[in-house]
């Protein structure tokens, strides 16, 4: 199975901060690569897929960057309803994976 | 409205069997590949099984191979989870997610979750 990691496991942040999320996939996953952002008690949000392409709906603070191994999510500029947990996920292989989450919380 | 409803989920003691179903409306259900996540409490997500559009594919995570089974029934809209030896690491939310893009080989993307259906497993 293909493992994928975030970094960092959780930030603190302020309102209008930039914030950027990494997550790596232990082998090639070309652009296989989604996003999604969950609440405390929500199910998670469709953020952005293959990597670069956002859900429609989605502010477009939000982007996405990357390929093979190495992906970043980045929110340009943070919002009060931004504060949630970030999910990476890979479609490349079966079964697909999660990374295990990074938490964005208010500084 | 896209809407995706999760039902089924219980207090059950380890071994027993459990069936979960997905009510789906808003959408062409037999156009789109489903999925089922589970959510550990305090825990990440995990996926847990899909099926493509037509049932012709059917993919589970290791931890439940051989246990679960996935199924869908077009004609009611339907996705259903039948989980047998349950174990007490079987404990979670468990999510119905729609696929994207429609009738599509394999799994992409989930871009419509359901609000999730709780199974205990506990002695």
């Amino acid at each position: 199975d293909i493992q994928m990691t975030q970094s960092p496991s959780s930030l603190s942040a302020s309102v209008g901060d930039r914030v950027t999320i990494t997550c790596r996939a232990s082998q090639n996953i070309r652009s296989y690569l989604n996003w999604y952002q969950q609440k405390p008690g929500k199910a998670p949000k469709f953020l952005i897929y293959a990597a670069s392409n956002l859900q429609s709906g989605v502010p477009s603070r939000f982007s996405g960057s990357g390929s093979g191994t190495d992906f970043t999510l980045t929110i340009s500029s943070l919002q009060p309803e931004d504060f949630a947990t970030y999910y990476c996920h890979q479609t490349h292989n079966v079964p697909p994976t999660f990374g295990p989450g990074t938490k964005v919380e208010i500084k | 409205e896209v809407q995706l409803v999760e039902s089924g989920g219980g207090l059950v003691q380890p071994g027993s069997s459990l069936r979960l179903s997905c009510a789906a409306s808003g959408f062409t259900f037999d156009d789109f590949a489903m999925h089922w996540v589970r959510q550990a409490p305090g825990k990440g997500l995990e996926w847990v099984s899909g099926i493509t559009w037509n049932s012709g594919s059917a993919g589970y995570a290791d931890s439940v191979k051989g246990r679960f089974t996935i199924s869908r029934d077009n004609a009611k809209n339907s996705l259903y989870l039948q989980m047998n030896s349950l174990r007490t690491e079987d404990t979670a939310l468990y999510y119905c997610a729609k696929d994207i893009p429609p009738r599509s080989a394999g799994f992409h993307y989930m871009d419509v979750w359901g609000k999730g259906t709780t199974v205990t497993v506990s002695s």
